[in-house]
């Protein structure tokens, strides 16, 4: 079946740092992705959906100068967290799908970012 | 805006059927219902999906209600690697997104 691969899967950094997590979809391509994020015990959020070739459309209240999204490519999608602080410590998911009139989507076994 | 309503959390003896409830009063004639699952720490598993009909697959069962108003996921025989947070999501091709609610932590005993 279609597979989406995340890396990296656990990235701690600094504060004001800038941290890249990569997205993939490996044997499928997939002009739009999706980013979440999800806290400790709570659900996962729709942060925006990334677009092959153009501007990624972010969710109300997701900064889009701080959460940078690139798709390059059919198969690549980048989240770059730009001056990361403390709270910015998450778990970040990525999904994409093969047909998304339908809502079956794979997703990406999830990055998990720590920022000190 | 939540268009699901599920228990937060149920218990199931391992090679038992797990019935996990699901609320969806509000749904419309084009949208269906969707099953995913999350692992502790890993990302979500799509499960199955319907729109009026049960459905059923290698991993579960789906039975929707003729009103369409609630389902539930069936997990014929549990085990303890089906351990995890089961999500049931409306979704309209329209929309495009999958929008997670707080799901259900069904924990299987052994």
């Amino acid at each position: 079946g279609a597979v989406v691969s995340q890396h990296p899967s656990r990235v701690i950094c600094k504060s004001g740092t800038s941290v890249k997590i990569e997205c993939r979809s490996l044997d499928f391509q997939a002009t739009t992705m999706f980013w979440y994020r999800q806290f400790p015990k709570q659900s996962l959020m729709l942060m925006a959906t990334s677009n092959e070739g153009s501007k990624a459309t972010y969710e109300q209240g997701v900064e889009k100068d701080k959460f940078l999204i690139n798709h390059a490519s059919l198969t690549l999608s980048t989240l770059t967290v730009t001056s990361a602080h403390p709270e910015d410590s998450s778990f970040y998911i990525c999904s994409a799908g093969t047909d998304l009139n339908t809502g079956e989507l794979f997703f990406g076994e999830g990055s998990r970012l720590t920022v000190l | 805006d939540a268009k699901t309503t599920q228990p937060p959390s149920m218990d199931c003896a391992e090679g038992r059927a797990a019935n996990l409830p699901c609320n969806h009063s509000t749904i419309s004639g084009n949208e269906y219902v969707y099953w995913y699952r999350q692992i502790h720490s890993q990302g979500p598993q799509y499960i199955i999906h319907g729109l009026k009909n049960n459905e059923t697959n290698e991993m579960a069962s789906l039975i929707i209600t003729e009103d369409r108003k609630s389902s539930t996921l069936i997990l014929p025989h549990a085990t303890l690697r089906d351990t995890a947070v089961y999500y049931c999501i409306v979704f309209s091709g329209s929309a495009r997104q999958l929008t997670f609610g707080s799901g259900t932590q069904l924990t299987v005993l052994p």
